[in-house]
């Protein structure tokens, strides 16, 4: 089963950002954090990922906090392509991902 | 930017056939993965694959699955005997290594009537 829980659905203005937030309070230290997305039965698509530290890249940021026990992936300017259902899943850096159900973002106009 | 491409991209068949999806990774990946997605449920992963042996499989990579990288650049999932219950899209995925991000094909929506 996933180690994370996530809101089941959000919404998000087209222009603002959006901020997804993930707990994962039982994480390991040798865990890592990923978020992938999946736009419309398409196959999953890699966003971001992180151990402890921040991470940003030229599709998001990612907030860990000092416990590592949450994390939120913040889209800074979401777009309707945007549009798509997004997991966070730990796991330690090598082997198989496990995907819960994720939360769905609608971005609008 | 390469990319996982897999074919068919939908595959209709009768209980009992034999199907095999194909999927082509990127060129310099090492790692290989199946995924399969019933339809509305989550993503599940099945197997991988690395230097032309299972380095791990699910529950669900039961004696009637098996994978195959036949000639250095396809990665096939052969089911040898379908069921209603594996109609699902199936995922093909790879990786440089086995601890950088996965790449996904687009998938293959298997029917089993």
């Amino acid at each position: 089963d996933a180690k994370t829980t996530q809101p089941t659905s959000m919404d998000c203005a087209e222009g603002r950002a959006a901020n997804l937030p993930c707990n994962h309070s039982t994480i390991s230290g040798n865990e890592y954090v990923y978020w992938y997305r999946q736009i419309h039965s398409q196959g999953p698509q890699y966003i971001i990922h992180g151990l402890k530290n921040n991470e940003t890249n030229e599709m998001a940021s990612l907030i860990i906090t000092e416990d590592r026990k949450s994390s939120t992936l913040i889209l800074p300017h979401a777009t309707l392509r945007d549009t798509a259902v997004y997991y966070c899943i730990v796991r330690p850096l090598v082997g198989k991902l496990i995907f819960g159900q994720g939360t769905t973002l609608q971005v609008k106009p | 930017e390469p990319e996982v491409t897999q074919t068919p991209s939908h595959q209709v068949t009768q209980m009992g056939q034999e199907v095999i999806l194909r999927c082509v990774p990127i060129s310099n990946h090492l790692y290989f993965y199946w995924y399969r997605q019933i339809l509305g449920q989550k993503v599940e992963f099945l197997v991988s694959f690395y230097n032309n042996e299972i380095s791990e499989k699910s529950e669900i990579f039961d004696d009637q699955f098996s994978v195959e990288r036949p000639d250095g650049s396809n990665f096939t999932l052969k089911i040898r005997s379908t069921k209603l219950e594996d109609s699902a899209m199936y995922f093909c995925a790879s990786s440089t290594s086995s601890s950088n991000e996965q790449f996904f094909g687009p998938g293959t929506r298997l029917t089993v009537l």
